[in-house]
Order: C-alpha cells, then structure tokens, then sequence
C-alpha cells in the first residue's frame, strides 16, 4: 500500500526565512494534497495537485510534484509565526482514501 | 461558508463502553470519510461511504461501524471501547463519484478519551 512520508519530521526555522517540506509516496498516485494542523485542531487543505500536474502556486504557498521520484514539496515563502503548525502530505490513489504521511512539524520563530 | 460539523466534540467513556460520534458533511457534498488520529500520529483511513453505501474500507476494527443516511450524515459507532481507541477522530467530506480526485474538506474533530 501507499504510505506518504514527510520530512525533515521538524522544522524551525526564522520568521521571513522559507520553509520548505518534503514528502515521499510508494505507489501511482491520483493526486495528493498538503493539509495543515494547529495542535489538536481540524486539518485545513492547503492545496491539491494532480498527477499530471508539476507545480502549483496559492498565495505563499508552492507545490511541486515529481512522479518519478514519487515524491512532492510544499515551499512555504515569507514565513509567519502563524504558520507554526504541523503539515501533512496525504496520496491518493485512484481509490478516494488518502494516506497520510507523519507530518512535519513546523516552528517559526519571531 | 458552511464546514463539516462533528459533534460531540470532546467524549469521555469507560473501557468497555460504547460511542458514537456524528458528523454533518458539507451541504451537497455526498461522500463521507472517516480518520483516526492517536497522539502524535498521523491521520489514518477508517471507513468512507458515497451515496450512503460503503464505498472504501482501511484499518477500522470490527468493534466499529459506521453508516451515512439519506440526509448524508454519517455516525461512527464504537462499542468494547479500548484504551487505544483514545484519539482524534476526523470525518472529512467531498463532492463526487469514487475514483476521481476531489478536495477532503475535514471536520473539526471529535476527541475521544477512554479511562
């Protein structure tokens, strides 16, 4: 099966310095999506990339995928001290489950 | 705009006993899934269902069921409850037929904590 891999597993890194994550997947995927997770909150989507998709931009955020090394990037520019906060890569196949990655959790000090 | 709403938010039970946690998908959204997040896991893949019939199954044990009903709402019943079964259950909800790629808009969450 699957399984989605992030890393660095923490990050920290200064406020205005970039933050970029990286995540790994096994298997042909559909798409994959980039959430983020406050403490013990809710996941937000972020953004969702296709297979047949290579980058893809939304607001400070960027995406990158590359399907033959399985593996995508999610670049975080200017970052915020709101931006703290964990980030998970979760795959598809062409199944509707995701599967999740461990997530990166990233610090952004003031 | 209208969220995926999970209720009860926050749920205290007894080893052996039995929950069930709700959720309300976003309106007009038709398919229904839901996650299990134990601390400091990752999410993973219980149960979806579209057009309230099964649609995917991951790694939800036989103590659980779950089923959505004519209005799409969803309920995840939990019975012989375990001390692992302590986590962060998620629902998430999206527009569409299976196998194509649409967005996961989750919920809140629902905290369950066993003693």
């Amino acid at each position: 099966s699957q399984q989605g891999e992030e890393d660095p597993q923490a990050l920290s890194i200064q406020e205005g310095e970039n933050a970029t994550m990286n995540c790994s997947y096994k298997t042909s995927i559909n798409n994959l999506q980039w959430y983020r997770q406050n403490s013990g909150r809710g996941l937000v989507h972020l953004i969702l990339i296709r297979s047949n998709e290579r980058e893809k931009h939304s607001g400070r955020l960027r995406v990158t995928l590359d399907t033959s090394k399985k593996s995508s990037s999610l670049l975080i520019t200017a970052s915020r001290a709101a931006d703290t906060a964990s980030y998970f890569c979760a795959s598809s196949d062409y199944g509707q489950n995701f599967v999740f990655g461990p997530g990166t959790r990233l610090s952004v000090l003031p | 705009a209208a969220g995926v709403i999970q209720s009860p938010r926050h749920l205290i039970k007894e080893k052996r006993e039995t929950a069930t946690l709700k959720c309300y998908p976003i309106p007009r959204h038709d398919t229904v899934y839901w996650y299990q997040q134990g601390p400091g896991q990752d999410p993973q893949f219980l149960i979806s269902f579209y057009e309230k019939m099964q649609s995917d199954k991951g790694s939800i044990p036989d103590r659980f069921s779950a089923q959505q009903f004519s209005d799409y709402h969803s309920e995840l019943n939990m019975s012989s409850l375990e001390l692992g079964d302590s986590a962060l259950y998620f629902c998430a909800s999206s527009y569409g037929t299976p196998r194509r790629s649409y967005e996961q808009y989750f919920g809140p969450g629902t905290r369950l904590t066993v003693t």
